[in-house]
């Protein structure tokens, strides 16, 4: 059960993409379409923005978008506002009726 | 509306017990599964355990096996975690969250707001 892999930090200028990685195993990220995404802002509770690799809950801006290659998930924000300034988590199924949170990725807006 | 509120943190010495609570209203509790995950201070998001609506299948991370217990009461609409042979590195914050389905799709669509548990002597 090792966290998954995440930049420690990722920026962008208002209006740009930026794209976050998270490297998982084949054990994790690799066998199950169960990859989700979070938000974070200081001293609140995480919000759930991308889950089964690609979908967006009712609610979710379309700047935000998911994908997943082989070990890797992505999350991509698109339309850079202030607003997404926060800490970023990806989460995996891992088997064994376990999970596993990546290592968290902070988002700066320039 | 979706509320989860937890309970029962506070400070422990190293080796003792703590029990969480997590009251849950605003939709049928035992249509999902629950997850606790925690947040050590300044640090990262860490899934700790998950149960199945039923309580059929139940999976803890390694760092807390064997002195970590999840449970529910679904006629309380209530999650536990017993939590024993408590370390310093388990001081966190504990958020109860709800999963999106019955057996456990290990994502989670609606969080508490944490109970905060300090393990120090």
């Amino acid at each position: 059960q090792s966290a998954l892999t995440q930049p420690a930090s990722v920026s962008g200028s208002p209006g740009q993409s930026i794209t976050i990685s998270c490297t998982g195993t084949s054990s994790d990220v690799g066998s199950y379409n169960l990859v989700s995404w979070y938000q974070q802002h200081p001293g609140k509770a995480p919000k759930l923005m991308i889950y089964e690799g690609s979908k967006r809950p009712s609610g979710v801006s379309n700047r935000f978008s998911g994908s997943k290659s082989g070990n890797t998930a992505s999350l991509t924000i698109s339309g850079l506002q202030a607003e997404d300034e926060a800490d970023y988590y990806c989460c995996s199924y891992a088997g064994s009726s376990t999970g596993v949170f990546g290592t968290g990725t902070k988002v700066t807006v320039l | 509306e979706v509320q989860l509120v937890e309970s029962g943190g506070g400070l422990v010495q190293p080796g003792r017990s703590l029990r969480l609570s997590c009251a849950a209203s605003g939709f049928t509790f035992d249509d999902y599964a629950m997850h606790w995950v925690r947040q050590a201070p300044g640090k990262g998001l860490e899934w700790v355990s998950g149960i199945s609506w039923n309580s059929g299948s139940i999976g803890y991370a390694d760092s807390v096996k064997g002195r970590f217990t999840i449970s529910r009461d679904n006629a309380k609409n209530s999650l536990y975690l017993q939590m024993n042979s408590l370390r310093a590195e388990d001081t966190a914050l504990y958020y109860c969250a709800k999963d999106s389905s019955m057996v456990g799709a290990y994502y989670f669509d609606y969080w508490g707001q944490g109970t905060l548990v300090t393990v120090s002597s």
